[in-house]
């Protein structure tokens, strides 16, 4: 079981907006703002695509945001793209200089 | 252009030790921090150990700890991980990840190599 709950898969249509949560407690997600997010594509390295909650590493689409409210991290990627399916991943530094992640979240693009 | 090369994967009996290997090319070795982390079949991304780009630090998983030792040599660019007790929870593709932050740690990965498969079977 994963320290950091994602919700298991998301679906949406092309065009449309989707938002991941990410929860944790006060000792990770809570107590730091260094939560960041992953991409994944099959077979492929993961993609840093959000760092400090709400940063983009250069080159990164506008269309990922992230914000943060309590113990719980949000990722969101408007107009959906169909290359933006992929399983996408929260991590947060805690507490003793640890990194949880998040189970994963699998987005389908209809 | 960075590139990481994991080595060192195979079976190994509940136990056993192994120790993994990554060689960094392509950046200055010496001034990031390197990452250990594990996805086992069917699961998710897992975090497994940090060292700080001159050793100073390290720091593990809660899983792994008192088990596993990180270390490096900066001079041949090479990051290891050294697995001791090994169980079936064990398993799974080792990546070693370079930390985005130079000369500093973030605990963010900028990159990640292919990954070393490690099998705990007898």
């Amino acid at each position: 079981q994963s320290a950091l709950t994602q919700p298991a898969s998301v679906s949406a249509s092309p065009g449309q907006s989707i938002t991941i949560s990410c929860t944790g407690t006060s000792s990770d997600v809570g107590g730091y703002n260094y939560v960041s997010w992953y991409q994944r594509h099959p077979g492929k390295a993961p993609k840093l695509i959000i760092y400090d909650v709400t940063n983009r590493p250069s080159g990164v689409s506008n269309r990922f945001s992230g914000s943060k409210s309590g113990n719980t991290a949000s990722l969101t990627i408007s107009g959906l793209q169909a290359e933006d399916e992929a399983v996408y991943y929260c991590t947060s530094y805690a507490i003793n200089s640890r990194v949880f992640f998040g189970g994963g979240t699998t987005l389908t693009v209809l | 252009q960075v590139h990481l090369v994991e080595s060192g994967g195979g079976v190994v009996q509940p136990g056993g030790s192994l120790r993994l290997s990554c060689v960094g090319t392509g950046f200055r070795f010496s001034t990031y921090g390197m990452h250990w982390l594990r996805q086992a079949p069917g699961k998710g991304l897992e975090w497994v150990a940090v060292i700080w780009y001159d050793a100073t630090n390290k720091h593990y998983g809660d899983s792994v700890k008192g088990r596993f030792t990180i270390s490096r040599d900066n001079s041949n660019n090479i990051v290891y991980l050294q697995m001791n007790s090994l169980g079936a929870e064990d398993t799974a593709v080792y990546y070693c990840a370079r930390d985005e932050g130079e000369g500093r740690t973030v605990y963010y990965f900028d990159s990640w190599g292919q990954g070393t498969l490690v099998t705990v079977s007898s």
